[in-house]
């Protein structure tokens, strides 16, 4: 199985901030790759796949970008309603396994 | 407006049985693989299994394989997800999700408890 390692795990951050949040494959996965964020007590939301492509409603102020074993996930402008859990996945091989999570808390 | 609703979780004993549903609207529910995402109490996310648009692939993580079927009803709308031999190691919400690849939709998920 493809692991993925997302870092950090945990972060602080001000309203305002641009965050960055990585993701590692154990090996190359091209673009098969996709970022989701979960509030507590709700169900993931889909924010980016094919590492690139924003989904149809997701702010501007996301945007992902890498390709092979490297991926990055950006938030521009942290906005109030932006601190969650977020979540990247790889879909290039079964099984379909994900990051274990990245907390952005308020500083 | 897409709606996954999942039904059917609960408190089970470890070996028990417990069949999960999940009612799809506002997609052509038979153009689109599905699949089934669980996360335990506190914990990451974790791909279950998934199935193609005509039921003719079917694809389980490890952990389950030989003990989960996944299955759909296209006349119905309808995913579901047949667990057998249930451990603790089961417990976790249930997500019904619409996609094979990256998820596109997700439901509000069941809780299943495997617990004596």
């Amino acid at each position: 199985a493809i692991r993925i390692t997302q870092s950090p795990s945990s972060l602080s951050a001000s309203t305002g901030d641009r965050v960055t949040i990585t993701c590692r494959a154990s090996q190359g996965i091209s673009s098969y790759l996709a970022w989701y964020q979960q509030k507590a007590g709700k169900a993931p939301k889909l924010l980016i796949y094919a590492a690139s492509t924003l989904q149809s409603g997701v702010p501007s102020r996301f945007s992902g970008s890498g390709s092979g074993t490297d991926f990055t996930l950006t938030i521009n402008c942290l906005q109030s309603e932006d601190f969650a859990t977020y979540y990247c996945q790889q879909y290039y091989s079964y099984p379909r396994t994900f990051g274990q999570g990245t907390k952005v808390e308020i500083k | 407006e897409v709606q996954l609703v999942e039904s059917g979780g609960g408190l089970v004993q470890p070996g028990g049985t417990l069949r999960l549903s999940c009612a799809a609207s506002g997609i052509t529910f038979s153009n689109y693989w599905m699949s089934w995402v669980r996360q335990a109490p506190g914990k990451g996310l974790e791909w279950v299994a998934n199935i193609k648009q005509d039921g003719s692939e079917k694809y389980y993580v490890d952990s389950v394989k030989g003990r989960f079927t996944i299955s759909r009803d296209n006349a119905k709308n309808s995913l579901y997800l047949e667990m057998n031999s249930l451990r603790v190691e089961d417990t976790a919400v249930y997500y019904c999700v619409n996609g094979g690849w990256w998820f596109d939709y997700w439901g509000q998920g069941t809780l299943v408890t495997v617990s004596s």
